[in-house]
């Protein structure tokens, strides 16, 4: 697998549900982020959780890391119509100003 | 809060013509980077520079591609003979003391 991988590739829920994204990656880390992205556009920087941090909360958002697992949640409560967009983890590998190895993402639809 | 700008944001161009992507950096930011996302797809590292040097490129960034800040300030991806393949969303980031990435709002490079 690749290094970030998420799932479910593809989400669809009801307004006012959670919605949770997982993510896999396979080598050391920096840190891990989450963007979303409506089809098209640029990237929104969501939240940022370091190595030595287990889980960071903002607003809504959720995110918890696992290294010992590689892997990364994210958690959108109460889930609104807005949310409609894809979700990517993206790793910073350890040792400086590596660059950032985006994951293929998850389709979230959050359904009115 | 500081951000990262990209121009144009909207590029159309003929196959075989060369093109050239502005981003201006974060002020004091050291560390750049480029990447692309092809419709559809993932995010995707193309080159980091730092020192005005090359510390990082992926397969992609081929003799077709190269960076360089003109004038200490922009920071641009120049491709020398666009091909239809090229067509994608140009992402620039940058860094600077935290080591977090900071991703401009994206160039849609269209070749016809």
């Amino acid at each position: 697998s690749q290094q970030g991988e998420e799932d479910p590739q593809a989400l669809s829920i009801q307004e006012g549900e959670n919605a949770t994204m997982n993510c896999s990656y396979k080598t050391s880390i920096n840190n891990l982020q989450w963007y979303r992205q409506n089809s098209g556009r640029g990237l929104v920087h969501l939240i940022l959780i370091r190595s030595n941090e287990r889980e960071k909360h903002s607003g809504r958002l959720r995110v918890t890391l696992d290294t010992s697992k590689k892997s990364s949640s994210l958690l959108i409560t109460a889930s609104r119509a807005a949310d409609t967009a894809s979700y990517f983890c993206a790793t910073t590998g350890s040792g400086g100003y590596q660059k950032v190895t985006f994951g293929t993402g998850t389709k979230l639809q959050v359904i009115p | 809060e500081p951000e990262v700008t990209q121009t144009p944001s909207h590029q159309v161009t003929q196959m075989g013509q060369e093109v050239i992507l502005r981003c201006v950096p974060i002020s004091n930011h050291l560390y750049f980077y480029w990447y692309r996302q092809i419709l559809g797809q993932k995010v995707e590292f193309l080159v980091s520079f730092y020192n005005n040097e090359i510390s990082e490129k992926s397969e992609i960034f081929d003799d077709q591609f190269s960076v360089e800040r003109p004038d200490g300030s922009n920071f641009t991806l120049k491709i020398r003979s666009t091909k239809l393949e090229d067509s994608a969303m140009y992402f620039c980031a940058t860094a600077g003391g935290s080591y977090e990435q900071y991703f401009g709002p994206g160039t849609r490079l269209t070749v016809t």
